[in-house]
């Protein structure tokens, strides 16, 4: 199994650029997280799937920050308009149900915003 | 709401010196207790797991038991290698129902020096 996989691995862009972010969890994995990790906050959750299903957006920061999950295999973390203050580290993480509570996380995408 | 403090670093230890990391959480009723490991340019990795009051989580060297009365979980190794050099996130969570997740302490970076 690949694993959990992120893409980019590095984005750098300039304030206002709309910016998104991809993650194919495991195949066969129910639930998918999207992290943000940063020195001040550290690790946050921003939003969870479960089937495809937003189940939790609390951690959204605000408008900006959108995210899908079209189908079982791809999920999407979209910036619009990007921020300096955006620039950190982006995880995706995806678990298999059925009482299994380990998170498999992607490498990250480090994004910087100019 | 449920918390998890760890103790601030940087850590900076010796090869074969002994490692304390710790780890105190707030939380209602009995959650699972967590120490992920985050290895420079990667994602974090599940390490050791306890599910219920005085279980002791181990793996590679590692262990950590989940203390009730102290509401602890520190993580501790007895001889530290180069390669334990990262960055260690202890976390909890509820078990059961689709609407399951982690709440990550903030991290304590491990340096072991040769």
């Amino acid at each position: 199994d690949a694993g959990v996989i992120q893409s980019p691995r590095h984005e750098v862009t300039e304030m206002g650029q709309e910016v998104t972010l991809r993650c194919k969890p495991i195949s066969g994995h129910n639930s998918l997280f999207w992290y943000r990790q940063t020195m001040m906050r550290g690790l946050e959750l921003l939003i969870y799937f479960n089937n495809n299903v937003p189940i939790d957006d609390s951690g959204m920061p605000e408008d900006r920050f959108s995210a899908k999950m079209p189908n079982a295999s791809f999920s999407t973390l979209k910036i619009q308009p990007s921020e300096p203050r955006d620039s950190a580290v982006y995880f995706c993480a995806s678990r298999a149900d059925r009482g299994n509570e380990k998170l498999f996380f992607g490498s990250g995408t480090q994004l910087s915003v100019l | 709401g449920n918390s998890v403090t760890q103790m601030e670093g940087p850590v900076t230890l010796s090869e074969e010196a002994f490692l304390t990391i710790n780890c105190t959480y707030t939380a209602t009723g009995y959650p699972s207790l967590f120490w992920y490991v985050q290895y420079p340019g990667e994602g974090l990795q599940l390490l050791l797991k306890a599910t219920k009051a005085d279980d002791k989580g181990s793996n590679k060297g590692f262990e950590a038991t989940y203390r009730k009365e102290t509401t602890s979980f520190h993580l501790e190794k007895g001889s530290v290698q180069v390669s334990d050099s990262a960055v260690y996130f202890c976390a909890l969570s509820y078990s059961g129902g689709s609407n399951y997740k982690l709440t990550f302490g903030k991290g304590t970076l491990l340096t072991v020096n040769p």
